[in-house]
């Protein structure tokens, strides 16, 4: 079965500390992103990469930063969390081969409270 | 502006019977891609159906259908002969120019009666 594998399901920290959410994808796929969902708000893109040591911003990166050192590990940094970085974290990868479908694997999510 | 808009916060749907699930899409791009994918309560997102603004004919995967119309811009999905694991959130999404990068709608909540 291939696989989008975020490391947690549910994490809990305080504001102010560094947050770090992995996420690893066996698909050999170019393409990996991080979205937070929101009640109402649907799924919002945060950062995304097309290639190791590449990353591109999406439509909401403050507060946030990325680090991709291999193919397959996209991982997601809360600098300083903060309230408001409350929600779930999806990751995502897909294949730049459009022979292989556009469609995006997603992994569980991780829900990150930030107390 | 809203790229993608998702007009049904909540259904409900009886055993059996078929439903349509609204999303309309606003692009100036010629190509384009829309999508649906699946939440169930488990949280994990599950790729439903695929339409390419190119593809001539409405997507189908076997009990989902997407009512492709480009002149109105919109992509509803259609389940027929609904069954009680189909209860879930329902997101629409479209990839507009970049690869794989794809914009959602506030998705919609289906309920499956018994």
């Amino acid at each position: 079965d291939v696989k989008v594998t975020q490391s947690s399901r549910y994490l809990v920290k305080r504001t102010g500390e560094k947050v770090f959410l992995e996420c690893v994808q066996d698909m050999d796929h170019e393409n990996m992103f991080w979205y937070r969902q929101d009640p109402g708000l649907g799924l919002r893109l945060i950062y995304f990469s097309y290639d190791v040591k590449m990353k591109e911003k999406g439509d909401i990166p403050e507060g946030y930063s990325v680090s991709r050192e291999k193919k397959e590990r996209f991982s997601l940094i809360l600098e300083s969390a903060s309230t408001n970085q409350t929600s779930m974290y999806l990751c995502a990868s897909s294949s730049h081969d459009r022979g292989r479908g556009e469609k995006l694997f997603f992994g569980s999510g991780t829900q990150l409270s930030v107390l | 502006a809203q790229k993608i808009t998702q007009t049904q916060p909540g259904m409900f749907v009886q055993e059996k019977e078929a439903v349509t699930l609204d999303c309309t899409y606003d692009t100036s791009d010629p190509s384009y891609g829309l999508f649906w994918y699946k939440q169930p309560s488990s949280g994990e997102m599950i790729f439903l159906i695929y339409q390419g603004s190119y593809d001539q004919q409405n997507a189908t995967e076997g009990r989902y259908s997407l009512n492709f119309q480009k002149a109105r811009k919109s992509a509803n999905l259609v389940i027929s002969a609904s069954q009680l694991g189909d209860s879930a959130m329902y997101f629409c999404a479209m990839r507009e120019g970049a690869p794989g990068k794809l914009i959602f709608g506030q998705g919609t909540e289906l309920s499956v009666k018994p």
